[in-house]
This record gives C-alpha cells, structure tokens and sequence, in this order.
C-alpha cells in the first residue's frame, strides 16, 4: 500500500523559533498533500492543502504567515511553524491520496510538536 | 453548517462481542463516507469507503452501512479483538471541490480480554 512518512517524529523547540516538518509520499507521487492538526482528545483538522507547484490553500483562520507551506516535488511537502508558541504545540499530521482517482488517503505517523 | 457527530464516549466491548459505532451528519450529500482507525500518537489508517449507492460494505471482521435516508453509518466489528482497541473515525469529502476530508470526532474503542 501507500507510504508516506514524516519527519521528524517528535520535536521540542523554545518559544520563538520555527519548525520544519517534512512530510514525503514514498513509493507514489503526490499532486496534492494535506496537513491537519490535532490537539489531545480531539479529532483532526484540515489546515491547509499543498498543492505541487502552485501556493497552498489554508482554511479559515488558519494564519499562512504563521504555517508556511511548500509542496517543492511530487513527493515532498514541508510545513514551517514559525515563530512558535506554546500554543501551537500539538500533533501535526500529513496525507497524500495516490493518483489514479482513489478517494482514500494515506496518512504520516505525525510529528508531536511542544513549544516552551 | 456541515455537521458529523461521532459518539464521544468511549465504547468498552468483551472481546468476542461486536462493536457497533455511530455516524450521523447532517446539512450535507456526501457521494460516499470513509472510517478510519488511529492509534494513539499515530496517524489514522484508512479502512473502509462506502459510496451513496451502496448500503453495505464488508472488509474481513469489519462491516460498515451507509443510510443517506437517515444520514447515518454504521460501524461494526465483529468477532472483537484487544488488537481492535483504538479510535475509529468516519469522514465525509467537503461539499467544495478538491475532495477534502472532513472528520468526525472519533469513537474509542476499548476491547477486553
């Protein structure tokens, strides 16, 4: 099936500075990757589309100043929280749907990220 | 607004027994529904995708129905393991274009040797 992975799995970083997450589609070529985040106890939500080669789309109130995203290659997409905050410590999720018109969507192992 | 409700509280199951979980949404045509399994510190695992048109999907112990009547689905395990124990969550594409997830809540599952 599908892989993608996700790097790093854990991170913690002081308040203030920015965090790069990776997330890689390994054995399939992904146009669009999605990237959600989750607090404890609750479900995910979707922050932003990356699209390959164009500007991603954010969701409402998601700031992209805040979430940059980069979709540099059909099979890597990055997400930089910059200048971070304790409250943006959570658990950072990616996905990937394979081409081929399938509606499923395979997901990294997440990245748990804490801000001091 | 889109709304997808999932039984927050957790559902505890002797092993052996059937697990049944709920999804209902409302203010929304989905063409077809998704469940999902996550692991604590994980991310979720697709399991199963249900179209409109179809009433009843089976994948090895899991079964899942999908009334666009009710709007609702149904989850089953059958024959529950402890390696069942995780969350389940359903999802439904967004009403725009792009295909994007929109998910529920979860439901824990807790099964018990």
């Amino acid at each position: 099936g599908a892989v993608v992975s996700q790097h790093p799995s854990r991170v913690i970083c002081k308040s203030g500075t920015s965090v790069k997450i990776e997330c890689r589609s390994l054995d399939f070529q992904a146009t669009t990757m999605f990237w959600y985040r989750q607090f404890p106890k609750q479900s995910l939500m979707l922050m932003a589309t990356s699209n390959e080669g164009s500007k991603a789309t954010y969701e409402q109130g998601v700031e992209k100043d805040k979430f940059l995203i980069n979709h540099a290659s059909l099979t890597l997409s990055t997400l930089t929280v910059t200048s971070a905050h304790p409250e943006d410590s959570s658990f950072y999720i990616c996905s990937a749907r394979p081409p081929g018109g399938a509606y499923e969507q395979f997901f990294g192992p997440g990245t748990r990220l804490t801000v001091l | 607004s889109q709304k997808i409700e999932q039984n927050s509280e957790a559902l505890n199951i002797q092993e052996g027994k059937t697990a049944t979980l709920t999804c209902n949404y409302t203010n929304y045509s989905p063409a077809y529904l998704q469940w999902y399994r996550q692991d604590p510190g994980r991310g979720p695992v697709f399991l199963l995708l249900i179209r409109e048109n179809e009433k009843e999907k089976r994948k090895e112990r899991l079964k899942v129905t999908f009334d666009t009547t009710l709007k609702q689905s149904l989850f089953h395990i059958t024959a529950s393991q402890p390696a069942d124990s995780a969350t389940y969550l359903c999802a439904l594409p967004g009403a725009a274009a792009g295909n994007k997830l929109t998910f529920g809540g979860g439901t824990r599952v807790l099964v018990k040797p």
